[in-house]
């Protein structure tokens, strides 16, 4: 079974608008952190941001935003006022536990940006 | 500046050869990884060690193996096993320990690795 889900192969969103990418995981740990990674078509992975299980605030970075609702084992990525350089792939991971640095991924959502 | 540098950044292997992908660091990482990306694809992984001479393995390890004798270097070999290697190849590390929770995967520039 699938660890993490991102069921948006590909998204296509105008500039300036607000875009949102899912992402659904699988854990039965208590203690596990979220990321999301941007990957241009250069190949390079860029980290973007970081949602612990105990963090009770959703993280934010710039214009990224982390919409956590632990419940549903759900954590997406919020990118407010696109911009042409957010056309990439974009990858949900999860590292779970406390004793483990097994870090697995999801298959990405690419994302397209519309002048 | 510290990073991580994966060589070669193209590498072709022939029928029933053994190929080596380079993995270093200079971050001080104790943790390393090793990804496997087909194309459109997601990131699989195929090894990680959290320690020198300490490796577990991922979830497609058939047909790669690796060793960490220095905590600087990763290397991953692409056995003749492996049948289907053609793929770009991502390593990455990390920090371990107690405070590693929210520390993100350092990643190289990759390898892609083609059949002749």
């Amino acid at each position: 079974a699938q660890k993490i889900t991102q069921t948006q192969p590909g998204m296509f969103v105008q500039e300036k608008e607000a875009v949102t990418l899912d992402c659904t995981y699988d854990t039965s740990d208590q203690s596990y952190g979220l990321f999301w990674y941007k990957q241009p078509s250069s190949g390079e992975m860029i980290f973007l941001i970081y949602q612990g299980s105990y963090d009770e605030q959703n993280a934010t970075e710039g214009r990224y935003s982390l919409n956590f609702q632990k419940a549903r084992k759900s954590a997406n990525l919020v990118i407010s006022a696109s911009q042409l350089g957010d056309s990439a792939m974009y990858f949900c991971a999860m590292r779970e536990g406390r004793r483990d640095d097994k870090i697995i991924f999801g298959k990405g959502t690419r994302l397209h940006i519309l002048p | 500046d510290g990073g991580i540098t994966q060589s070669p950044k193209y590498l072709f292997r022939k029928e029933g050869q053994n190929v080596t992908l380079s993995c270093e660091q200079n971050l001080n990482h104790d943790a390393m990884y090793w990804y496997r990306q087909d194309p459109g694809q997601g990131l699989r992984l195929i090894y990680y060690s959290q320690i020198v001479n300490d490796f577990q393995k991922g979830d497609i390890a058939e047909g790669y193996s690796v060793s960490r004798e220095k905590k600087e270097s990763f290397p991953l070999t692409v056995t003749s096993a492996q049948k289907n290697p053609t793929a770009f190849y991502l390593c990455a590390s990390s920090r371990y320990g107690r405070d590693r929770g929210n520390q993100p995967q350092h990643f190289g520039d990759g390898t892609r690795l083609s059949i002749l």
